[in-house]
């Protein structure tokens, strides 16, 4: 099956830095990516929708000067938590959609970056 | 908006049981309905799907049927293995081209024991 990769995949900051997470489609274009974060135990939860070539639509509460999102090409989405906070700790996972023999596009997701942010 | 609820866990079974993992939803429209898993540190795979009522997604031996009288999918499987331990999320789709975002259940983690 396709393929979607994120690097890193564990990352620990200082508090006030800055992390940047990437998504990349390793075998197929993705005009569209999705970013979602996870806190322990609980479900995914869309922060924004990341778009190639246009600016990211971000979800009610989501702080879009925080967490900025650039669809440089049709394979990789970056996520970059700006002045990170401890309260920013999560699981942050991608996901992007591709086109199948139906016209229903399969979404598939990366392993997933945690950060840890003391 | 559209929901996605399903059992609370953890769920802790012997090889061979019987397992049900019940979700609902609420949608606005008509979703496609989607169960996914995640294996201990991996990403979440999908597991199976369906896109209208009364399909039954099928895959590895669990099974779901998409009940719109009932707004569910229920996740069965006849005989655990413990390689099923997993969290599984059901979630939905409002819209079945896959080009949208999905909602997810809370998860639910399942430990079989041998």
């Amino acid at each position: 099956g396709a393929v979607v990769s994120q690097h890193p995949s564990w990352v620990i900051c200082k508090s006030g830095t800055s992390v940047k997470i990437e998504c990349r489609s390793l075998d197929f274009q993705a005009t569209t990516m999705f970013w979602y974060r996870q806190f322990p135990k609980q479900s995914l939860m869309l922060m924004a929708t990341s778009n190639e070539g246009s600016k990211a639509t971000y979800e009610q509460g989501v702080e879009k000067d925080k967490f900025l999102i650039n669809h440089a090409s049709l394979t990789l989405s970056t996520l970059t938590v700006t002045s990170a906070h401890p309260e920013d700790s999560s699981f942050y996972i991608c996901s992007a959609p591709r086109g199948g023999i139906s016209n229903y596009n399969e979404q598939f997701f990366g392993p997933g970056t945690r950060l840890t942010v003391l | 908006g559209d929901s996605v609820t399903q059992m609370e866990g953890p769920v802790t079974l012997s090889e061979e049981a019987f397992l049900t993992i019940n979700c609902t939803y609420t949608a606005t429209g008509y979703p496609s309905l989607f169960w996914y898993v995640q294996y201990p540190g991996e990403g979440l795979q999908l597991l199976l799907k369906a896109t209208k009522a009364d399909d039954k997604g099928s895959n590895k031996g669990f099974e779901a049927t998409y009940r719109k009288e009932t707004t569910s999918f229920h996740l069965e499987k006849g005989s655990v293995q413990v390689s099923d331990s997993a969290v599984y999320f059901c979630a939905l789709s409002d819209r079945g081209s896959g080009n949208t975002p999905l909602v997810f259940g809370k998860g639910t983690r399942l430990s079989v024991i041998a």
